[in-house]
């Protein structure tokens, strides 16, 4: 079963609309970490944002924002007036702890494609 | 910039062929891991490595096999390619950054299998 399900394969917006890219997760731990990472075309992963299971505080940063829902086991990304250089695959992503670290493994979504035209 | 590389970054090969692909990194991170991304699947775990000659596997292992002799590499061997194995493969490290942890990922590999 997918731990991590990104129901949107992709999003097309024009520039300066608002997207929200869904992200539910799946786990029976009770300590886990989620993760958002951006892929552009380049091809390079590059992380966003780790949100801790025991902290439900919504987090902004800029044009980014994160909504974290245990209650639906949702961690939401936002980006607020989109811009063409926003385009990229976002994968969200989990962590239940494993041996001596308090990371361990990540489960990946299947990523979102998301476009943003001028 | 956690300080990895992967080499090499492109590779070509027939099948049948060994293939290793190498992981560098030069900050003395314990943890490595290698995942492979395909289309459709995002990125999944092959191998991971817990410190100097201890590694466990992950959810697509078969096919592969692994070594650390020393903390800065992280081999990942394909003994016999098959075009399955056409892929491009990350590796991470785990890093600690403001007392929280989190992985950090080399620039990837593109093998293709002919």
């Amino acid at each position: 079963a997918q731990k991590v399900t990104q129901a949107q394969t992709e999003i097309s917006v024009v520039e300066k609309e608002d997207v929200t890219l869904d992200c539910v997760y799946e786990t029976r731990d009770t300590t886990y970490y989620l993760f958002w990472y951006k892929q552009p075309p380049s091809g390079e992963l590059v992380f966003l944002i780790r949100r801790n299971s025991f902290d439900e505080q919504n987090e902004i940063s800029g044009r980014y924002s994160w909504n974290f829902q245990k209650s639906t086991s949702s961690f939401n990304f936002t980006i607020t007036a989109s811009q063409v250089v926003d385009s990229a695959v976002y994968f969200c992503a989990l962590s239940e702890a494993d041996r001596g670290s308090t990371l361990g493994r990540l489960y990946f979504g299947r990523g979102t494609q998301l476009t943003v035209w001028p | 910039d956690a300080g990895i590389t992967q080499s090499p970054r492109h590779k070509v090969t027939e099948t049948g062929t060994p293939v290793t692909l190498r992981c560098h990194q030069t900050e003395n991170h314990r943890y490595m891991y290698w995942y492979r991304q395909d289309p459709g699947h995002g990125l999944r775990l092959i191998h991971y490595s817990y410190g100097v000659k201890d590694t466990d596997k992950g959810e697509v292992s078969d096919g592969y096999s692994v070594s650390r002799s020393k903390t800065e590499d992280f081999l990942l061997t394909l003994e016999s390619a098959t075009s399955s194995q056409t892929s491009v493969y990350f590796c991470a490290i785990s890093e600690y950054t403001s007392g929280q942890e989190t992985q950090y990922f080399g620039p990837g590999t593109r093998l293709l299998v002919l």
